[in-house]
């Protein structure tokens, strides 16, 4: 079955840069889509199609694709952006069964 | 205010059944997708299920297909997940979501316990 892989932790002290990557074999193909969760609440979409920003999400959030790698960036990053971090893709199959990656923990301290 | 809010959910010994149901305020479900995604606890998102409002698509995960049934009732603004044969694994938080890839709006989740 299609899997996207994720580091599962990333730390950066706040002001940093933080960056997590997503990989997998058809994401040349597929547009990848970013969560956000904190601890306790339900997800939160901050990048979709790759690289665009939904509305009320902070400019620090980017998104970017290279070959099988997509990789979230979250320039000058703040202790409220600590949360588990999901990428989420649809797999090669031609039908649209979704796959989310494993988690990244990011610890901004 | 557009919300999805998810209710159903609750302890159900194994090979049991549960109904779990989305309900939908403030938006219409008509010509859209929904999903289902799941979260065991301590554990990372999975996605389980979704369908076109039409009715004409719909898809599982393979460790859920032939036990749960997604389904919509356009006319009550309602997605529904009907879990049987249910097992310890398919304990875990239950979201609902607006969209199939651009999941833009998430019920607060309902959580499933399969337990004797």
């Amino acid at each position: 079955s299609y899997e996207l892989t994720q580091p599962p932790s990333v730390s950066v002290s706040p002001g940093q840069t933080a960056r997590i990557t997503c990989s997998g074999d058809a994401l040349p193909k597929k547009s990848t889509y970013w969560y956000q969760q904190k601890s306790g609440q339900a997800p939160v979409l901050v990048i979709y199609e790759d690289n665009k920003r939904p509305s009320g999400i902070p400019e620090r959030f980017s998104g970017s694709i290279s070959g099988t790698m997509a990789t979230l960036t979250i320039i000058a990053a703040q202790v409220e952006d600590e949360a588990d971090y999901y990428c989420y893709s649809i797999d090669n199959s031609g039908y649209h069964r979704g796959v989310f990656g494993g988690g990244t923990k990011l610890t901004v301290l | 205010e557009v919300q999805l809010v998810e209710s159903g959910g609750g302890l159900v010994q194994p090979g049991g059944s549960l109904r779990l149901s989305c309900a939908a305020s403030g938006l219409t479900f008509s010509g859209s997708w929904m999903t289902w995604v799941r979260q065991a606890p301590g554990k990372g998102l999975e996605w389980v299920a979704n369908m076109r409002l039409d009715g004409f698509e719909k898809y599982y995960v393979d460790s859920v297909r032939g036990r749960f049934t997604i389904y919509g009732d356009n006319a009550k603004n309602s997605l529904f997940l009907q879990m049987n044969s249910l097992r310890a694994e398919d304990t875990a938080v239950y979201y609902c979501a607006r969209g199939v890839t651009k999941l833009d709006l998430w019920g607060q989740g309902t959580l499933v316990t399969v337990s004797s």
